[in-house]
């Protein structure tokens, strides 16, 4: 079945300082791939996505490149601020019922100090 | 913006009672899902609903579970006896289309389920 592997957090990070989390995934098909984000209190916002392989997802200075030779999926930004602490959840959807549910890793906790 | 919304934020119940959480999905979307968030834990799919039936469910979905849309904009997860296990976040969502993986679901605010 699909699954997702993220790295382990927390990860604490000065502000300003770039951040990779790691996400790789196994699924058959073709799924689309996600990352969500849930800050402390509140529900899942999503982020960003990709649907096909190459594509880049952006969106508020975040990124990540679907890459299907490697199976990854990386959240990156180049310079992260203290209101971007939060839980990111990587995600993929697609199912063979038809109903395209998400499948999503365990989640990485991002604290950034000042 | 069109939003999910849920309720109750929070239930507390007692082990083998019934609840019902409700969530009411954007207005135009035709699939709905439910997932749950035990504390500290991954977030894990439970059913989708299509066309006023289950298009998919996960292990954790058994026969304490059922969903329904009784009216068109409502659509509801019941558990019919509790267990200290179902304590957990639940979250709603909704998607616009059917076909299409690139179609975003979209999560509504969860409702805290806590089984004493």
């Amino acid at each position: 079945g699909n699954s997702v592997t993220q790295m382990e957090g927390p990860v604490t990070l000065s502000e300003e300082a770039f951040l990779t989390i790691n996400c790789t995934y196994t699924a058959t098909g073709y799924p689309s791939l996600f990352w969500y984000v849930q800050y402390p209190g509140e529900g899942l916002q999503l982020l960003l996505k990709a649907t096909k392989a190459d594509d880049k997802g952006s969106n508020k200075g975040f990124e990540a490149t679907y890459r299907k030779e490697t199976t990854s999926f990386h959240l990156e930004k180049g310079s992260v601020q203290v209101s971007d602490s939060a839980v990111y959840f990587c995600a993929l959807s697609g199912s063979t019922g038809g109903g395209n549910k998400l499948t999503f890793g365990t989640g990485t906790q991002l604290k950034v100090e000042l | 913006e069109p939003e999910v919304t849920q309720t109750p934020s929070h239930q507390v119940t007692q082990m083998g009672q019934e609840v019902i959480l409700r969530c009411v999905p954007i207005s135009n979307h035709l699939y709905f899902y439910w997932y749950r968030q035990i504390l500290g834990q991954k977030v894990e799919f439970l059913v989708s609903f299509y066309n006023n039936e289950i298009s998919e469910k996960s292990e954790i979905f058994d026969d304490q579970f059922s969903v329904e849309r009784p009216d068109g904009s409502n659509f509801t997860l019941k558990i019919r006896s509790t267990k200290l296990e179902d304590s957990a976040m639940y979250f709603c969502a909704s998607r616009a289309d059917r076909w299409g993986d690139y179609n975003e679901q979209f999560f509504g605010p969860g409702t805290r389920l806590t089984v004493l």
